[in-house]
């Protein structure tokens, strides 16, 4: 089946550093890739959604500037976390389509990052 | 707007049926997915509808209506193993995911 990686899984950093999270389709060619955070006990925010080779989409309220995403390949996408500060401490998840017009959605395993 | 409702917790015996409710209001409608997850891990893949009716996958079933914006998870035999948060979402017409919050399913012995 189509498996989705992230790394890293769990990430501790200081406030003001940046932080890189990779998003990697293992077994399948992703033509789109999405970012979600998900705060405890909280329902999936969709970030943002990218497409190999163009710009993401950022959903209303969140800074493209301060989080970063690359799409480089059909198979890679990295969400960087610029400056991160302690509310940006979450669960990072992000999710693969490998078909346009084929709607299910893999799951990488989450990256929990917490800026203290 | 677009809408997912779904209750915030259930509690069922283990070797029970419960069933989880959902009923959606989107701009378009390409398909109903449910997932599951554990605390602190990633959704993992249940079930996707598109079509009306109910599709059977081993102890899990799924049913939906589209005339009703609504559908159901339905667990039997339920299990330990089976307490985790269960997420209804519905693809819209520009095929992106529009989540609901969650029911957090709680077994009991």
């Amino acid at each position: 089946g189509a498996v989705v990686s992230q790394h890293p899984s769990r990430v501790i950093c200081k406030s003001g550093t940046s932080v890189k999270i990779e998003c990697r389709s293992l077994d399948f060619q992703a033509t789109t890739m999405f970012w979600y955070r998900q705060f405890p006990k909280k329902s999936l925010m969709l970030m943002a959604t990218s497409n190999e080779g163009s710009k993401a989409t950022y959903e209303q309220g969140v800074e493209k500037d301060k989080f970063l995403i690359n799409h480089a390949s059909l198979t890679l996408s990295t969400l960087t976390v610029t400056s991160a500060h302690p509310e940006d401490s979450s669960f990072y998840i992000c999710s693969a389509r490998a078909l346009a017009g084929y709607n299910e959605q893999f799951f990488g395993p989450g990256t929990r990052l917490t800026v203290l | 707007g677009q809408n997912i409702d779904q209750p915030t917790e259930m509690t069922a015996t283990e070797g029970a049926i419960v069933q989880i409710n959902c009923t959606y209001q989107t701009s378009g409608f390409n398909g109903l997915f449910w997932y599951q997850q554990h605390a602190g891990e990633a959704p993992t893949f249940l079930s996707y509808n598109v079509l009306d009716g109910l599709e059977e996958k081993g102890r899990f079933s799924s049913f939906l209506s589209r005339s009703k914006g609504y559908s159901y998870l339905l667990l039997k035999e339920l299990q330990m193993k089976d307490s985790a948060s269960y997420l209804c979402a519905v693809m819209d017409s520009n095929y992106q995911l529009i989540w609901g919050a969650g029911t957090k399913l709680i077994i009991k012995p």
